[in-house]
């Protein structure tokens, strides 16, 4: 298996203009996950779907951020208009959750670093 | 609910040396725990966790850890250090009745000096 796909692996754009990032989940998982990191805050949680459907997004810093999950190969996370305080390495996990059992390990990508100007 | 400290922000050790990282958990049911190893400009991988089996856990490259309830501690350990385990390592709860949310410690920088 290819792991988590994420792309692109660098981003560099200018204050206000959109940026997507992009995920390909682990073939056969269940949940993805979207998280934040940077210096400041380390790993942040900021979105987390099960079977497509986006189960807990408070981590989601404020209405400029958006993800979705159209189909359970593919999840976009999108910055619209995106500020220099949101540069940081994007990471996309997944996982197969098992209804009752915990301890369901997350595989992460290999991150997205943004940076805006 | 779960949340997970570590102690040291960095750790230096000599090459050939003993690797200890800290790690308490809180957690209102036995917990699933994991540690996580990020190389620079790396993703995250895991190195072993631990779902109320075993208390002693082995990992990948030579890693342990020891759940111990008592103690509410999950310390990793490895006998001798090598210079490619220099890396970020996160001590991780799972959040049960949170789907599979997971909640990181806030890593460990292990520094291995010639």
């Amino acid at each position: 298996d290819a792991g988590v796909i994420q792309s692109p692996r660098h981003e560099v754009t200018e204050m206000g203009q959109e940026v997507t990032l992009r995920c390909k989940p682990i073939s056969g998982h269940n949940s993805l996950f979207w998280y934040r990191q940077t210096m400041m805050r380390g790993l942040e949680l900021l979105i987390y779907f099960n079977n497509n459907v986006p189960i807990d997004d408070s981590g989601m810093p404020e209405d400029r951020f958006s993800a979705k999950m159209p189909n359970a190969s593919f999840s976009t996370l999108k910055i619209q208009p995106s500020e220099p305080r949101d540069s940081a390495v994007y990471f996309c996990a997944s996982s197969l959750l098992s209804i009752g059992r915990g301890g369901d390990t997350q595989y992460f990508g290999p991150g997205t670093r943004l940076t805006v100007l | 609910a779960q949340s997970v400290t570590q102690l040291d922000s960095h750790v230096s050790v000599s090459e050939g040396t003993p690797v200890l990282l800290r790690c308490n958990y809180s957690s209102s049911y036995s917990p699933s725990l994991f540690w996580y190893v990020q190389h620079p400009n790396k993703g995250l991988q895991l190195l072993l966790k631990y779902t109320s089996a075993a208390t002693l856990v082995k990992g990948i490259n030579g890693f342990e850890a020891e759940f111990k309830k008592s103690e509410t501690s999950f310390h990793l350990t490895k006998p001798s250090a090598h210079m490619s385990d220099a890396a970020e390592y996160f001590c991780v709860v799972h959040r049960r009745n949170a789907g599979n949310m997971l909640t990181f410690g806030g890593g460990t920088r292990l520094m291995v000096k010639p």
